[in-house]
């Protein structure tokens, strides 16, 4: 089946420690994007790739990085000077960034705790 | 992006349509009308958009008024796994903010056996 993978659908980590999200893609998407969603709050971006080896800041980007090596891969690492880390991550992909249709799909997510 | 406004919740019976308001009255001539819903802890799920003709998919219609300053997403026949939180989006299609969807905070949609 094709879609957005996320894993560990469930995170902990202690303060001051880096982490890494995975999200992985088999939809031969182009664009991947990074959400980071509060409770009772809208979604806001963290990072956006259109395309392998490029990415771009989002509105809320302090505090995390983000590599696009493969295609089918855009990790996200929520590091130490990220000062509210605790939320849940939505990662999406879009076929092509700048068509019409281009609706996002999304993964499960995964809810981050650092205690 | 234009903002949106909606109300923050909303209850249907279940088996009756389910009208869902927005407002977006800042919007520009090339800004599209997008409706996603998530449902509890899960990823958002798109359901449907417009620029201003109305629209039917076999989830929803989407009512666009001729002014554009406001649309109605339609459930026709909701049911209890209807019950989310729905998003209005305005966003520029080919614009210098390529992707990004501006999410509010959504009405709660509750349908009620």
């Amino acid at each position: 089946d094709g879609g957005i993978t996320q894993s560990p659908k469930y995170l902990f980590r202690k303060e001051g420690q880096n982490v890494t999200l995975s999200c992985e893609q088999n939809l031969n998407h182009d664009a991947m994007y990074w959400y980071r969603q509060d409770p009772g709050q809208g979604l806001r971006l963290i990072y956006y790739s259109q395309i392998v080896n490029d990415f771009q800041k989002g509105d809320i980007a302090e505090g995390y990085s983000v590599s696009r090596e493969k295609k089918e891969s855009f990790p996200l690492t929520v590091t130490s000077a990220q000062k509210n880390p605790t939320a849940f991550y939505l990662c999406a992909s879009s076929m092509e960034d700048r068509g019409w249709n281009n609706e996002q799909f999304f993964g499960p997510g995964t809810r981050l705790t650092v205690l | 992006d234009a903002k949106t406004t909606q109300p923050t919740s909303m209850d249907c019976a279940e088996g009756r349509a389910a009208n869902l308001p927005c407002n977006h009255s800042t919007i520009s001539g090339n800004e599209y009308v997008y409706w996603y819903r998530q449902i509890h802890s899960q990823g958002p799920q798109y359901i449907i958009h417009g620029l201003k003709n109305n629209e039917t998919n076999e989830m929803a219609s989407l009512i666009i008024t001729e002014d554009r300053k406001s649309s109605t997403l339609i459930l026709p026949h909701a049911t209890l796994r209807d019950t989310a939180v729905y998003y209005c989006i305005v966003r520029v299609w080919g614009g210098t903010s390529y992707g990004k969807l501006t999410f509010g905070q959504g009405t709660i949609l509750t349908v009620h056996p």
